[in-house]
């Protein structure tokens, strides 16, 4: 079975500085991986997917960037934090029909 | 846009109480997941529901999913402490997983 492993589990950053919050599966092959953000308590909403290698799709506009520069490697960005970035993130991967999530990153901006 | 609406949003209920959260949208999903989410933590997957008007059980808890396949429902019967969580249900659209809104659950012993 796929482990996702994301890293760091909480982060605090000032704002303008930059992010990078990094996502790696073990377990499975060519998976399907996304990126959430959670408010507190509450549905989670995609930002990114990736269906291969250097193929991202954003589903809102923002102020995050997404990579994939190897199969099993996702990795969230950000050139200048905004206070509003604060956040639970979350990366998930799905093999087939369903998606598996890793530990998530408490991102805090000060 | 939110594709997917949850209620109750919150929830709390004695141990040994029953209750059914559900999930409904306008949109037709291909499967539906149900997790269950910790704070601190990822959503766990409970179950996938595929076919319209499927039931699946997992112990004390009963997944339905509609036969339009646009709504689901998850019964818990006998709610214990440890059932306490975050409870998320999600729809499949081809590549992407669209999740609902959450709903809050607390079981006071």
């Amino acid at each position: 079975s796929q482990t996702i492993h994301q890293w760091p589990a909480t982060l605090v950053q000032p704002v303008g500085s930059p992010l990078s919050l990094e996502c790696t599966v073990e377990g499975t092959s060519n998976p399907n991986l996304y990126w959430y953000r959670q408010a507190a308590g509450r549905g989670l909403q995609l930002l990114f997917y990736s269906v291969g290698i250097g193929q991202i799709s954003s589903e809102v506009p923002q102020n995050l960037s997404a990579s994939r520069p190897q199969d099993r490697q996702f990795i969230l960005s950000s050139k200048k934090l905004l206070l509003s970035d604060s956040g639970f993130y979350l990366c998930a991967c799905s093999p087939n029909t369903e998606a598996f999530f890793g530990q998530g990153t408490r991102l805090t901006v000060v | 846009t939110q594709l997917l609406e949850q209620s109750p949003q919150f929830l709390s209920i004695q141990e040994g109480e029953n209750l059914t959260v559900y999930c409904n949208s306008s949109s037709v999903f291909s499967s539906l997941q149900w997790y269950r989410q910790e704070p601190g933590e990822g959503p766990v997957l409970l179950v996938t529901v595929v076919t319209g008007g499927e039931v699946k059980k997992l112990k004390r808890l009963t997944f339905q999913f509609g036969d339009a396949r646009k709504d689901s429902s998850l019964h818990i019967t006998a709610a214990q402490p440890g059932d306490t969580g975050l409870y998320l249900c999600a729809g499949a659209v081809g590549n992407q997983f669209y999740f609902g809104t959450g709903t809050s659950l607390t079981v006071i012993p």
